[in-house]
Formats: C-alpha cells, sequence, structure tokens
C-alpha cells in the first residue's frame, strides 16, 4: 500500500497568515491526491481533487499544487472558519489517508 | 443533490458481527461506486474497502479478512459486515461516492463488553 506522511500534524497560524500543509507519498501517485476539511463532529468536506481542482463551492483562498510524490494545500489568507483538521487522500490505488493536520488560530 | 446516510447500531459487543447500511439518493450505485471509511475517536482516517458500480469489491488488507461488502441496487443501500469484533474497531463509520467527493455524515461504533 502506499503510505501517505502528512507535515505538520500541528499547525498554529494567525488570521490573515498563509499556511502551507505537505504530503508525501511513499511512491509517484500521478496527482490522485485529494484534500479534506474536518471540524470537529462533522464529516470530512472536500476542499481539493487531483492536486489542484476547487471543488465547487470552496473558497479560492484554497489551492493545492503538486507532483509525483510531494503535493500541498495552501491557505492564502487564513480565516477564523479555517480552524479544522487537514487530511489528504491518494487514490491512485487502494486508498490512503494522511495523518492528519490540526490548524488552530495563534 | 447527492446524499449518503449511514445507519447501524451504536454499541457491540466482541466478537459480534457488525452490520452497517449506507442508503444512497441522487446518485445510481450502477453507476457510482461507494466506499466505507472507518475514523477511531481523535485519529485519522482509514479506508475500509469499495464496492464498484459493476458491484466488484476491493478491501483494505487489515481487514480483509473480516469484512464484507455488498449492496441493494434497488433499494440504493450498500452494506458493511465486519465479524469478529473488537475494542479497536470503535470509532466513526463513513461511507462515501467512490470518488470520496460526497460523504454521509457517519455511525458511531463503540465495541465494548
Amino acid at each position: 500500500d502506499i503510505q501517505m506522511t502528512q507535515s505538520p500534524s500541528f499547525l498554529s497560524a494567525s488570521v490573515g497568515d498563509r499556511v502551507t500543509i505537505n504530503c508525501k507519498a511513499s511512491q509517484n501517485i500521478n496527482k490522485y491526491l485529494n484534500w479534506y476539511q474536518q471540524k470537529l463532529g462533522e464529516a470530512p468536506k472536500l476542499l481539493i481533487y487531483n492536486t489542484n481542482n476547487l471543488q465547487t463551492g470552496i473558497p479560492s483562498r484554497f489551492s493545492g499544487s503538486g507532483s509525483g510524490t510531494d503535493y500541498t494545500l495552501t491557505i492564502s489568507s487564513l480565516q477564523p472558519e479555517d480552524v479544522a483538521t487537514y487530511f489528504c487522500l491518494q487514490h491512485s490505488s487502494r486508498p490512503t489517508f494522511g495523518g492528519g493536520t490540526k490548524l488552530e488560530l495563534k | 443533490q447527492v446524499q449518503l446516510e449511514e445507519s447501524g447500531p451504536g454499541l457491540m459487543q466482541p466478537s459480534e458481527t457488525l452490520s452497517l447500511t449506507c442508503t444512497v439518493s441522487g446518485f445510481s450505485l450502477t453507476s457510482n461506486g461507494v466506499g466505507w471509511v472507518r475514523q477511531p475517536l481523535g485519529k485519522g482516517l482509514v479506508w475500509m474497502g469499495t464496492i464498484w458500480a459493476g458491484g466488484s469489491t476491493n478491501y483494505n488488507s487489515a481487514v480483509q479478512s473480516r469484512l464484507s461488502i455488498s449492496r441493494d441496487t434497488s433499494k440504493s443501500q450498500v452494506f458493511l459486515k465486519m465479524n469478529s469484533l473488537q475494542p479497536e474497531d470503535t470509532g466513526t463509520y463513513y461511507c462515501a461516492s467512490h470518488r470520496f467527493d460526497y460523504w454521509g455524515q457517519g455511525v458511531m461504533v463503540t465495541v465494548s463488553s
């Protein structure tokens, strides 16, 4: 199975900051990488699919990039409502998730 | 509008068999697959298995020997059955479209004696 290593596991940032979260795959996943936001007690919400495609209704401050084994989620200007845990998911083969990044306000 | 809703018992005893149902609306199971994902309390997400539009299945090797996913297309329902439950199977179980773009709200399952 493909392993997904997500970093950092915890992130503290201020409103307006640029935030980046990374996922590294154990092998090439050919851009089959999604990003999710999960708030406490809620189901995961798709933000970005296939590396850099913004899901309908998601604010444009969220963006994704990457190729091969390395992928990044960027929040261009952090808002209070962005406090959540973020996960990556590779679906190049049997799906595997990153370990998650808990994002809090400083 | 695509919707998925999980249902099933909240409390199970060790060694029992878990049966969960995912009822979908807004899309056809003969055109779309459905996957199951588990999340232990306070932890990350783990894919358990997927049933594809054609009816074939793939399972996570870690639970493959205990897990079965099936469906009733006429009722728009997908079923998860997992036997020999242990306390470590405790968590929230989600069903999602096979692209993982639509998710149910999840059902919490506790395995405890």
